[in-house]
């Protein structure tokens, strides 16, 4: 089967500037999360969709983060305006179940430069 | 709720022998516990997951771990590394039940040395 799919797969803008970051499951996973790695540390969650809507998005920066899961399938991750601090790997994964400890498949992951 | 400690921040190891990369891991209920891998520009990759049973569980590329309920404990082990396994290591966990995502240690770098 086909992995995550996400795109771009590298990012450079300057601050305050806005970027979005897309992401296809694999087919059929009702479930799909955007972490945030920043380099030396491991994921953060930032938000958990179950089919299109959103489970968990309590570390989610709002003010400036957003995201969406029309119809359920691709999401797309959004930065706007930019911060130097959002230099990160934003990986999404997905699950086939509801049950979040199930095991995720990762995608390649886009990373953002932000300068 | 769940947390992750990875105590070791960067490991060195010869090729050709053992290895053993700590996880201890706080959670209230029984875990379901997992070890990722990241190789440099790579997204993560599943080693191998414990949810119940025998609490030695075997993974890809000859990694083993062993869950250890007495203290809280996943650690993560191979007889003998070679230099493709120079990555970055991951311990997570995750809930028995509910809907919670998955929590994730700072993680271990590790680096093999001929």
């Amino acid at each position: 089967e086909a992995g995550v799919a996400q795109s771009p797969r590298y990012k450079i803008i300057e601050k305050r500037q806005s970027v979005a970051f897309w992401c296809n499951p694999i087919s059929g996973h009702a479930t799909l999360y955007w972490y945030q790695q920043i380099l030396g540390q491991g994921p953060k969650l930032l938000i958990q969709f179950q089919n299109n809507g959103v489970v968990d998005d309590s570390q989610l920066p709002k003010d400036r983060f957003s995201a969406e899961r029309l119809k359920g399938v691709d999401s797309t991750l959004k930065i706007q305006p930019a911060k130097l601090e959002d230099s990160a790997v934003y990986l999404c994964a997905s699950t086939k179940g509801a049950q979040g400890g199930a095991g995720y498949t990762f995608g390649s992951g886009t990373r953002l430069t932000v300068v | 709720a769940q947390s992750v400690t990875q105590p070791d921040i960067h490991i060195t190891v010869s090729e050709g022998a053992s290895l053993e990369l700590r996880c201890n891991y706080s959670y209230g209920a029984t875990p379901y516990l997992f070890w990722y891998v990241q190789s440099p520009g790579q997204g993560l990759q599943l080693l191998l997951k414990y949810f119940s049973g025998d609490t030695l569980v075997q993974g890809i590329k000859g990694f083993e771990a062993e869950f250890k309920r007495s203290q809280s404990s996943f650690n993560l082990r191979k007889p003998s590394v070679h230099w493709s396994d120079a990555a970055e290591y991951f311990c997570a966990v995750g809930a028995s039940s509910g809907n919670t995502p998955l929590v994730f240690g700072k993680g271990t770098r590790l680096s093999v040395i001929a």
